[in-house]
């Protein structure tokens, strides 16, 4: 069956720090991988995904997150944090008949001054 | 393309009320999904479906019902509301590829008094 864990349930950094997002899978079929975000009040939106097409995907608002088979891991990075990218952060992955896709618990990205 | 819409936006019901959140797709996706979800909890599958006449249960079906006679619309019943069923829930919609996205409806926040 395929499953996501996302390591941390909230994350804060500085303003212009590093954001790093953790994101482990377990897939018996290659994984389709996606991040999504969702900003207060709203729905979920896409972030970006991988398909398989390069391993290094680069998606919206400066992020990009890097798919590593041997760590069964999809990590989202962005080099310097903007008080606007404060939301939660979900990981996915397609389940084996791409019929739905299954959720991680989620990040909640604070942001300081 | 309006993309996936929920109607309401919001909705206070009694306990023992019955309802039904609509939820509709313009862009011909064969997939749908209901998610709920709660503080800490992420995104839980309540119901989806593959295709019109055709649902299946995901995590947390107890208490609700859908059906898909269309393509397009994909409703949520509560049948009898209780308190446990406050929650904001998500609609959501993905054509039939693996590597497809799940695209989403900008939610109902339902509270059960």
């Amino acid at each position: 069956a395929q499953s996501v864990t996302q390591l941390g349930s909230h994350v804060s950094v500085s303003e212009g720090a590093l954001v790093l997002l953790r994101c482990n899978y377990s897939s018996s079929v290659p994984p389709y991988l996606f991040w999504y975000v969702q900003y207060p009040n709203q729905g979920l939106q896409l972030l970006l995904k991988y398909t398989s097409a390069a391993t290094l995907v680069k998606g919206i608002n400066g992020f990009e997150a890097e798919f590593k088979k041997s760590e069964t891991s999809f990590h989202l990075t962005k080099p310097s944090a903007h008080m606007s990218d404060a939301a939660e952060y979900f990981c996915a992955v397609n389940n084996s008949s791409a019929s739905k896709i299954i959720f991680g618990s989620g990040t909640r990205l604070s942001i300081r001054p | 393309n309006a993309g996936v819409t929920q109607t309401p936006k919001f909705q206070v019901l009694k306990t023992g009320q019955s309802m039904t959140l609509q939820c509709a797709q313009d862009m011909n996706h064969e997939y749908m999904s209901w998610y709920r979800q709660d503080p800490g909890m992420g995104l839980r599958l309540i119901h989806y479906s593959v295709g019109a006449g055709i649902t299946d249960q995901g995590e947390v079906p107890n208490g609700y019902n859908v059906s898909r006679s269309t393509t397009e619309d994909f409703p949520l019943r509560l049948l009898s509301a209780a308190p446990s069923q406050t929650s904001v829930y998500f609609c959501a919609s993905k054509g039939a590829a693996s590597y497809n996205e799940q695209f989403f409806g900008p939610g109902t926040r339902l509270t059960v008094l």
